[in-house]
């Protein structure tokens, strides 16, 4: 069985322009969720997604950032337009169970790691 | 908020060393406690959790006590391997808690 993929694994873009990062979750998983690490600090939680509904995006830093997940299949978080405190490692994490928020049973991505220059 | 607070790092250590890692948490009531490990390329695995107060976590040889009175889960193996070298992050969550991660501690282990 695949495991959540992420694309790209790299990324780097210069300030003000926009980059798309996508993330595949294993088949069959309701639930998504984003995280974003920036360089030394912890990981924090930005969105939680069931199916295509946006279940919890309290942790979305600010309108800049807009995740998608239409179909309820892969999703795609993107920056617009990009800033230099957007740089860090973005992770994807999938879940099948239908109680929400438990972190046990997330199944986590490689990450994408973005540069913004 | 809840937050959760871990040793820095680099914890650098020869093979067969005994390992801790401190974490320490601040949370309302009683959250679910998770140590999760990062190899690398790759994604955060489950290492160990712990869901109530006393619970000892362990997989791997590695062991973490969900202590109240503390409000800490320090991570532990008796001794390491080279290939134990990774990111470890202490992480709460569970129930309605935003999942809440450490900074990470980065452990190097030489031969």
């Amino acid at each position: 069985e695949a495991g959540v993929t992420q694309f790209p694994s790299h990324s780097v873009i210069e300030k003000g322009q926009t980059v798309t990062l996508r993330c595949d979750p294993i088949s069959g998983h309701d639930n998504l969720y984003w995280y974003r690490r920036v360089m030394g600090k912890e990981i924090k939680f930005l969105l939680h997604f069931v199916k295509e509904s946006k279940q919890d995006e309290s942790g979305m830093p600010n309108n800049r950032f807009l995740a998608e997940r239409t179909g309820g299949t892969y999703s795609t978080l993107k920056v617009q337009p990009a800033e230099l405190e957007d740089s860090g490692v973005y992770f994807c994490a999938s879940s099948q169970d239908l109680g929400g928020r438990r972190l046990d049973t997330q199944y986590f991505g490689p990450g994408t790691r973005l540069t913004v220059l | 908020g809840d937050s959760v607070t871990q040793m820095e790092g680099p914890v650098t250590l020869s093979e067969e060393a005994f390992l801790t890692i401190n974490c320490t948490y601040t949370a309302t009531g009683y959250p679910s406690l998770f140590w999760y490990v990062q190899y690398p390329g790759e994604g955060l695995q489950l290492l160990l959790k712990a869901t109530k107060a006393d619970d000892k976590g362990s997989n791997k040889g590695f062991e973490a006590t969900y202590r109240k009175e503390t409000t800490s889960f320090h991570l532990e193996k008796g001794s390491v391997q080279v290939s134990d070298s990774a990111v470890y992050f202490c992480a709460l969550g569970g129930g309605s808690y935003i999942p809440t991660f450490g900074r990470g501690t980065s452990l190097i282990v030489h031969p």
